[in-house]
């Protein structure tokens, strides 16, 4: 069945550092992909997402570039601050049935000053 | 427009008593998903329900746990007989008639704390 893997965290980096979280998938059809992130004590949000191969999803500073040849959706960011400290997901949605979305288990980030 | 809604934010139960745990979806959205987050753990999917229709409960547990989106009024996530391990937060998510391509839109979680 479908799956995403993710970089084992926690991920700790100094401020204005550059940021690279690992993300691959196992996908039969042709999925949307997604990062969401969960700041402390809150719900998950939607970063950024691409629909189709080498699209790229950008947001807040983040990007992601959808690559079929390699099946990953890896996260980057030029200079992370401390307010990114969060958890970030990657997921994929295969839209064959319905909008399921399979997530990843996550990657803890902290960035400090 | 308001974003998904879930009611209340914190729960607290002692063991035996019953939780239910709400979810107002976005307006225009008829697809509602929920997820249990356990203690430094990811999400974990538990039911996907259309108005009155319980599509996919694969994540469900057998027993204690049941959902439902009824024509009129929010989703409910019920737990019967609450346990320790039921402490978790749970979220809602939902997502407008399929396409295909949608990304699903999440609440801001109910803690449920068990005693």
């Amino acid at each position: 069945g479908d799956s995403v893997t993710q970089m084992e965290g926690p991920v700790t980096l100094s401020e204005e550092a550059f940021l690279t979280i690992n993300c691959t998938y196992t996908a039969t059809g042709y999925p949307s992909l997604f990062w969401y992130v969960q700041y402390p004590g809150e719900g998950l949000q939607l970063l950024l997402k691409a629909t189709k191969a080498d699209d790229k999803g950008s947001n807040k500073g983040f990007e992601a570039t959808y690559r079929k040849e390699t099946t990953s959706f890896h996260l980057e960011k030029g200079s992370v601050q401390v307010s990114d400290s969060a958890v970030y997901f990657c997921a994929l949605s295969d839209g064959t049935s319905y909008d399921k979305v399979i997530f990843g288990p996550g990657t803890s980030l902290s960035v400090i000053p | 427009n308001a974003g998904v809604m879930q009611n209340p934010r914190h729960l607290v139960r002692r063991r035996g008593q019953e939780a239910r745990l709400r979810c107002s979806p976005m307006k225009g959205h008829s697809h509602v998903y929920w997820y249990r987050q356990l203690p430094e753990e990811g999400l974990k999917f538990m039911v996907y329900l259309q108005k009155e229709n319980i599509i996919d409960e694969s994540g469900m547990p057998k027993e204690r746990f049941s959902a439902e989106f009824p024509k009129e009024g929010p989703s409910i996530l019920r737990i019967q007989q609450v346990v320790r391990g039921d402490s978790a937060a749970y979220f809602c998510a939902s997502s407008p008639p399929y396409s295909g391509r949608n990304e699903q839109f999440f609440g801001p979680g109910t803690r449920l704390t068990v005693l």
